[in-house]
């Protein structure tokens, strides 16, 4: 099975930078995920990592440490919209993802 | 448009009655999940199909079933609903894209079982 953690909530000033690091526990690994979610509406996909290193994507970025079971969204100049979940998962040997509880990011003017 | 329907958007329900959760995608995905999310738990897989014709338990599959008949329908159904399965089910397809499995999730389906 997975153990996914992540922090349940953190707030943010408009234009500032800000980490939401996952750990996981996995026993088998096929990737690593990031979802955005918005309040009543169905998660997005954002990011992938499979290899060690940082992928980048516009404002957000995404880092994976395989060897530490860790990861980290970055999410960067942030902008009131970015206020949501973001959810960290993992898959595993069947391809099937398991969530972490999301982290509740609010970004305040 | 493309996408994944799913039905109904919400739905109240007594106890002990049977109910089904309609999903359909005209992505032509072979891959397609059941998830339930409720406050602090984040997303449970409830069951999968990797291709028609099979399927497989999730994480928390006690008190549901699911078919898959063709590419496009995944149903899921509860036999006797009970209050715990009170929760918010989204319906999601999977891609296989550069090694990656990328679900799409449908709307969801509010549920609340009195």
């Amino acid at each position: 099975g997975q153990n996914i953690d992540q922090p349940t909530e953190m707030t943010a000033t408009e234009g500032a930078i800000v980490q939401i690091n996952c750990t996981y526990q996995t026993s088998g690994f096929n990737g690593l995920f990031w979802y955005q979610q918005h309040a009543g509406e169905a998660p997005t996909f954002l990011s992938y990592n499979v290899l060690d290193g940082l992928e980048e994507k516009g404002r957000f970025s995404s880092f994976l440490s395989r060897s530490k079971g860790y990861s980290y969204l970055l999410l960067k100049e942030l902008q009131m919209k970015d206020s949501a979940s973001y959810l960290c998962a993992v898959s595993d040997g069947d391809y099937k993802l398991s969530f972490g509880a999301g982290t509740t990011v609010t970004v305040r003017a | 448009i493309a996408g994944i329907t799913q039905a109904p958007t919400s739905q109240i329900l007594a106890a002990g009655r049977r109910m089904t959760l309609r999903c359909t995608q005209d992505m032509r995905h072979n891959a397609m999940y059941w998830y339930r999310q409720d406050l602090g738990l984040g997303l449970r897989l409830i069951h999968y199909s990797n291709t028609a014709g099979t399927t497989g338990k999730g994480e928390v599959p006690d008190g549901y079933s699911v078919s898959r008949a063709n590419t496009d329908d995944f149903p899921l159904t509860l036999a006797s609903a009970v209050p715990s399965q009170t929760s918010v089910y989204f319906c999601a397809t999977g891609e296989m894209n550069s090694g990656a499995n990328v679900l799409t999730f449908g709307a969801g389906s509010r549920l609340t079982v009195l």
